[in-house]
């Protein structure tokens, strides 16, 4: 199946800066592509739909300004989590679709000290 | 946007036996399908089911969709050690979609 590559795995970083995440999509075009992020226990919380070329579409009560995303290509999207707090502590999820199918990277604990 | 509803939401079982899960959706589908999250991961994709199909197989995995009930359900067959996540179903249709809280799957060795 189709093959997602999500980097970092894991980041620790200081309050008040900046992480990037990386999804690229290695054997199939990903024109569309899905930013997600969950809490211990719970269920995915849709956060933003990238579309190759064009802006985000975020979910009610995520604020873009925090959560960057950039869907420059066919193949990758990148999320930005600008000024980290503490509570942006979480893991993030992508998931590119191709055809009626999810195909999901392997995931980015974030934790923010 | 429309969410599948699974149930039960955690379920315990010694190996070997079988497992089965049920989900629940409100709205139209084209298909449904189900995934699994092992701890800390992503989702995988496990099978898809067309809404014209009433059950489909794929190894030991079993799952049939009543259109008229708006409900499916995941059979593990001879459970393993290794079908220890959680498993969520996504009901496809036109509406934009996102994942209920999932059947937390723990097989006891």
């Amino acid at each position: 199946g189709a093959v997602v590559s999500q980097h970092p795995s894991r980041v620790i970083c200081k309050s008040g800066t900046s992480v990037k995440i990386e999804c690229r999509s290695l054997d199939f075009q990903a024109t569309t592509m899905f930013w997600y992020r969950q809490f211990p226990k719970q269920s995915l919380m849709l956060m933003a739909t990238s579309n190759e070329g064009s802006k985000a579409t975020y979910e009610q009560g995520v604020e873009k300004d925090k959560f960057l995303i950039n869907h420059a290509s066919l193949t990758l999207s990148t999320l930005t989590v600008t000024s980290a707090h503490p509570e942006d502590s979480s893991f993030y999820i992508c998931s590119g679709a191709e055809g009626e199918k999810l195909f999901f990277g392997s995931g980015t604990q974030l934790s923010v000290l | 946007s429309q969410q599948g509803e699974e149930d039960p939401q955690a379920l315990s079982i010694q190996e070997g036996e079988n497992a089965t899960m049920n989900c629940s959706y409100k709205t139209s589908i084209n298909n449904l399908q189900w995934y699994r999250q092992n701890s800390g991961r992503g989702l995988v994709h496990l099978i898809l089911i067309r809404s014209n199909e009433r059950e489909k197989h794929s190894g030991r995995l079993r799952v049939t969709l009543d259109t008229s009930k708006k409900s499916s359900s995941l059979l593990i067959t001879a459970s393993r050690a290794a079908d220890t996540a959680s498993y969520f179903c996504r009901p496809f249709g036109n509406e934009k979609l996102t994942f209920g809280t999932g059947t937390r799957l723990t097989i006891i060795p």
